[in-house]
């Protein structure tokens, strides 16, 4: 495999359930985001980690909770959601040498919360 | 504080005339550029950047990308447009100050619809 694979695709889930989403990049990148995209507004930067580190936390709620255990794997472990959180979340990698480097998205999990 | 603008939800084109989707920023230092698309169901792909030199930028499927900096702006061009052209394109900005390691931040995307 290359590239960005997320796991699962699809995500269907109940106010007190507890799942994780799964970000694996293969690209040998050393920086992982991810973002949250919903209908008509823009893709929001949730959170960001560098080296393993967290660099960025953009006043998510604590019901969303990120782990990095290498600069390969991204988690997104979710509990008690509300249905305002359904949408599609994005998993990203890109190299953090210099600023000009792109990121490399995946095709996204697909988040419904009853 | 950086910010991304693209004022057309939707754009309109006849298969085969030139297209043009629309971008402005805002960055307090200068800015990287990016253009991305994204098909139903699947994620973002990357299409071209602008970082420092040419202002004419050219990237994947025959887009291009001219970076004005007197009017702050970024837009996408194609000469001749496809009906495969037709998806959903977000416009991003960082500026060149701080890590390595920010994230984008992303304007709310332009439906370009190409009509046969």
């Amino acid at each position: 495999e290359t590239g960005v694979t997320q796991t699962p695709r699809h995500l269907v889930m109940g106010m007190t359930n507890k799942k994780s989403l799964k970000c694996e990049q293969h690209l040998g990148h050393n920086a992982m985001y991810w973002y949250k995209q919903s209908a008509k507004k823009p893709l929001e930067l949730m959170f960001v980690y560098n080296f393993k580190e967290q660099t960025e936390n953009n006043s998510v709620p604590s019901r969303f909770s990120p782990e990095c255990p290498n600069s390969s794997h991204l988690f997104l472990h979710l509990h008690t959601l509300q249905p305002e959180d359904s949408a599609l979340y994005l998993c990203a990698s890109s190299l953090s040498r210099g600023r000009g480097g792109e990121l490399f998205f995946g095709e996204g999990s697909r988040l419904t919360v009853l | 504080a950086q910010s991304v603008a693209q004022p057309e939800d939707q754009v309109n084109v006849a298969e085969g005339n030139p297209l043009t989707v629309k971008c402005t920023y805002s960055v307090s230092g200068n800015p990287y550029l990016f253009w991305y698309v994204q098909y139903p169901n699947r994620g973002l792909q990357f299409l071209l950047k602008y970082i420092t030199g040419d202002n004419l930028v050219k990237g994947s499927y025959g887009f291009e990308a001219e970076f004005n900096k007197s009017q702050t702006s970024f837009h996408l061009k194609k000469p001749s447009a496809l009906v495969s052209d037709s998806a959903l394109y977000f416009c991003a900005v960082r500026d060149d100050s701080g890590g390595g390691a920010d994230g984008l931040t992303f304007g709310k995307g332009t439906h370009l619809i190409i009509q046969p």
